[in-house]
């Protein structure tokens, strides 16, 4: 049983558009969500996360948006860059097992330039 | 800092042979964690740690033991390899189970 389902599996924009990746979960004990970047031949690196009293977080070009009712969550990359190419990866995580990640199969992005 | 480091970076065994698989993190977590990468498949965890003494099993622990006798380090073996077991394996810890630093990851092939 898949608890993250994760789609796109691939993606390609072009520089300047905006990328969006999306997640569900199903268990609603999950309490924090990830997402993390990943370059070939590298480990993932945390990118941006949120909690689900928060309906969007922003970081720079990165935004999570969150809707608990629907059980969804979604990173949105705006003005899409060539070294934002990388595999994407969401997370969700229950505090009270908080060792315990279950994540995404990833969505790997190409910008194109 | 050097953060989370793995070692070695590629390894190649024969089925049937054991290594096992260095994770080591200077920055004081408590916690860690073991996950395999496959295509398509996103990253699984195999086991976790919660302290020093503290282990517990992922979502994929056949076929891998684990201890944490300090904080610092988190070995993971391969009892047996299969080739199965060909993977890229990530070692990440973290303050409290949140915000994962991980590792470069060991490439493993099992031939």
């Amino acid at each position: 049983q898949q608890q993250v389902k994760q789609s796109p599996q691939s993606l390609i924009v072009q520089k300047g558009g905006i990328s969006i990746i999306n997640c569900a979960y199903e268990n609603t004990a999950f309490d924090y969500f990830p997402w993390y970047q990943q370059f070939p031949g590298k480990g993932p690196a945390l990118l941006i996360a949120i909690r689900p009293d928060v309906s969007e977080k922003k970081e720079g070009r990165f935004t999570i948006s969150f809707n608990k009712s629907a059980k969804q969550f979604s990173l949105h990359i705006m003005d899409s860059q060539p070294g934002d190419s990388a595999t994407y990866f969401c997370a969700a995580i229950i505090n009270t097992n908080a060792g315990k990640s279950t994540f995404g199969d990833g969505t790997t992005l190409t910008v194109k330039p | 800092n050097a953060g989370v480091t793995q070692t070695p970076k590629f390894q190649v065994l024969k089925t049937g042979q054991s290594m096992t698989l260095q994770c080591a993190q200077d920055m004081n977590h408590e916690y860690m964690s073991w996950y395999r990468q496959d295509p398509g498949m996103g990253l699984r965890l195999i086991h976790y740690s919660v302290g020093a003494g503290i282990t517990d099993q992922g979502e994929v622990p056949n076929g891998y033991n684990v201890s944490r006798s300090t904080t610092e380090d988190f070995p993971l073996r391969l009892l047996s390899a299969a080739p199965s077991q060909t993977s890229v394996y990530f070692c990440a810890s973290s303050v409290q189970g949140y915000e994962q630093y991980f590792g470069p990851g060991t490439r493993l092939t099992v031939t």
